[in-house]
């Protein structure tokens, strides 16, 4: 089956710093990517949608300048969480959607963010 | 904005006992999915159902979608230890955005 990685897997960093987390789907094209968030013991939530060659369409209340996504190519996108603080401290997950038109997602095995 | 609310929030319960699992929207799914998600991992799909009325079976699971496609449940029959996780339902609301349910979160017994 396809296949998503995220890299990198957790990371833990200084609050004020900037984190950058990759998305790749490895043996399909991804025209659209998405990026979510979950909380502990809490669903996921849509952040925004990433579309390769343009900008992203952020969800209501998810601060664009906050979380800056590149999608560069079919198969990356990025995710930089500019200037974390502890909030922000959370499970990210990205799903890509095929090109070849199915309306499946193939999910990421997320990466787990600390911000101390 | 479409709201889907699972129920129990919580279960834990002995090996071998069986369980349902509930999904219901507050409209009509475009196609709904079920998903398990297990700590420190992305979810990973395990049913897609579109016809209202529709019922699936996966080995123990069995996935059942409501007539008026604004429910649908999970149930699992003698639960396995393997069977612990988060469980999701999903609809993709017609527009590729997935948008997941407040989730089940199972605990198996051994």
């Amino acid at each position: 089956g396809a296949v998503v990685s995220q890299h990198p897997s957790w990371v833990i960093c200084k609050s004020g710093t900037s984190v950058k987390i990759e998305c790749r789907s490895l043996d399909f094209q991804a025209t659209t990517m998405f990026w979510y968030r979950q909380f502990p013991k809490q669903s996921l939530m849509l952040m925004a949608t990433s579309n390769e060659g343009s900008k992203a369409t952020y969800e209501q209340g998810v601060e664009k300048d906050k979380f800056l996504i590149n999608h560069a190519s079919l198969t990356l996108s990025t995710l930089t969480v500019t200037s974390a603080h502890p909030e922000d401290s959370s499970f990210y997950i990205c799903s890509a959607r095929d090109a070849g038109g199915l309306e499946t997602q193939y999910f990421g095995p997320g990466t787990r963010l600390l911000v101390l | 904005t479409q709201l889907l609310e699972q129920s129990p929030q919580f279960l834990s319960i002995q090996e071998g006992e069986n369980l349902t699992v509930y999904c219901n929207s507050s409209s009509v799914f475009s196609s709904l999915q079920w998903y398990r998600q297990e700590p420190g991992e992305g979810p990973v799909l395990l049913v897609t159902v579109v016809t209202g009325g529709e019922v699936k079976k996966l080995k123990r699971l069995t996935f059942q979608f409501g007539d008026a496609r604004k429910d649908s449940s999970l149930h699992i029959t003698a639960a396995q230890p393997g069977d612990t996780g988060l469980y999701l339902c999903a609809d993709t609301s017609g527009t590729y955005k997935y948008i997941f349910g407040t989730g089940t979160r199972l605990k198996v017994l051994a």
